[in-house]
């Protein structure tokens, strides 16, 4: 199974700032499929990135993913106050699918 | 557009099963992958495992082999998650997801089940 270890688990910010959110694979994720998403409270999660670097529809362009291999990087340039929320990473390269355990973005 | 739309909340005894159900519209239900994830009560997510409903192939964590249940029904558009021998460690929303050229792009609600004695 691939562990996937998301660091840090809580990164402290203001609105208008860069959040730069970290997933590292304890193996290499196959063809990059390392997909990233928001979770806001009560509600269910949100795809903003798949395939590394690819942004979903209706995804702002602030958002962006960037790696491969085993170590994946979310950026959120200029900080939304609708951005804060817990991401998660996800490997769906080989079975089983895992999660990351997720990185909470808070004011 | 498309939705899936979930069953609603449950609460069960340890050692019983539940069902929850996933039904979607705006899309050919047949043709894409539904998955399981859960979410315990301020934890992180939890794959559980997958159904194709076009020909009923499944997969599923280790963790859950044994347990899991996935079925769809296609007449109906909609898709199954039973989880036997409950205990409560089980205690989570449930949600169910499409999988397409995004993966997970659209979500079910989430549906609570609770195990308490």
């Amino acid at each position: 199974e691939i562990v996937l270890t998301q660091s840090p688990g809580t990164l402290s910010l203001s609105p208008g700032e860069r959040a730069t959110l970290s997933c590292r694979a304890s193996d290499s994720v196959t063809r990059n499929f390392l997909s990233w998403f928001q979770q806001k409270p009560g509600q269910a999660p949100r795809v903003l990135i798949y395939a590394a670097s690819n942004r979903a529809t209706g995804v702002p362009d602030r958002f962006s993913g960037s790696g491969s291999g085993t170590d994946f990087t979310l950026t959120i340039n200029r900080l939304e106050p609708e951005d804060f929320a817990v991401y998660y990473c996800l490997q769906s390269g080989a079975s089983p699918w895992t999660f990351g355990q997720g990185t909470k973005v808070e004011v | 557009q498309v939705q899936l739309v979930q069953s609603g909340a449950e609460r069960r005894k340890p050692g019983s099963s539940v069902t929850v159900s996933c039904k979607g519209s705006g899309y050919t239900f047949s043709a894409h992958y539904i998955h399981w994830v859960r979410q315990a009560p301020g934890q992180g997510l939890e794959w559980m495992g997958f159904i194709y409903p076009n020909t009923d192939g499944t997969g599923f964590s280790q963790k859950f082999q044994g347990r899991l249940t996935l079925t769809a029904d296609t007449s109906i558009n909609t898709a199954y998650m039973e989880l036997a021998n409950l205990t409560t460690d089980d205690t989570a929303t449930y949600f169910c997801t499409r999988l397409s050229r995004v993966p997970f792009d659209f979500w079910g609600q989430g549906s609570l089940v609770t195990v308490s004695s």
